[in-house]
């Protein structure tokens, strides 16, 4: 298994550019999260799914943000227009609802910078 | 009030120590906690979880939970340098689905 799949690992854009972020969940887990992380405000969940609809997006900052999931191996973070206040490690992670471990497994980060 | 709180330290701790990480929960509803561990650059781990009153241990480590006081602790025993990393706390609050996580402690084991 090779695990939750983030690209790209690094981003550098300048404001006012977009920035779209992508993610291959585990095959099988039919939860998918987009985590943002900064030193201030530590891990805050954005949005997640469940069977590809989004379910709670109360934590996505404002329009700028849009979240995908067009089919089950597949997750898209759009930032447009982005801003420097949006510079973080944006980390997706997915679940499976079997079991009463739902833990998750984290893809390894998607470190964005906006100059 | 933060919904999962947690003394961001450092927790300092020689080696073979115990260390002993803390959390706060401010839901009384809240149902499973999980304890993540994050090295630096790295993305967090999951090291267990608990939704039981009581204690869970797993090799070194052990979760402990306390649903009336609101409170969830990790104990690691022997502690390595290793463990040196940022440990996340989680939970599932009443009405989500989702972890809310703690702002993470970090953890030095002084060799």
């Amino acid at each position: 298994d090779a695990g939750v799949i983030q690209s790209p690992r690094h981003e550098v854009t300048e404001m006012g550019q977009e920035v779209t972020l992508r993610c291959k969940p585990i095959s099988g887990h039919d939860y998918l999260f987009w985590y943002r992380q900064t030193m201030m405000r530590g891990l805050e969940l954005l949005i997640y799914f469940n069977n590809n609809v989004p379910i709670d997006d109360s934590g996505m900052p404002e329009d700028r943000f849009s979240a995908k999931m067009p089919n089950a191996s597949f997750s898209t973070l759009k930032i447009q227009p982005s801003e420097p206040r949006d510079s973080a490690v944006y980390f997706c992670a997915s679940s499976t609802r079997t079991g009463t471990n739902y833990g998750y497994t984290f893809g390894s980060g998607t470190r964005l910078t906006v100059v | 009030q933060k919904e999962v709180e947690q003394n961001s330290g450092p927790l300092s701790v020689p080696e073979g120590a115990i260390a002993s990480l803390n959390c706060t929960y401010s839901d009384r509803g809240s149902q499973s906690f999980f304890w993540y561990r994050q090295y630096s650059g790295k993305s967090p781990e999951l090291i267990m979880f608990i939704y039981s009153n009581g204690d869970k241990e797993d090799g070194r480590f052990t979760a402990q939970l306390n649903k009336a006081s609101q409170y969830v602790s990790l104990l690691i025993r022997d502690s390595q340098p290793s463990d040196s990393a940022t440990y996340l706390c989680a939970g599932v609050l009443t009405g989500r689905r989702a972890l809310t996580f703690g702002s993470g402690t970090r953890l030095q084991v002084q060799p």
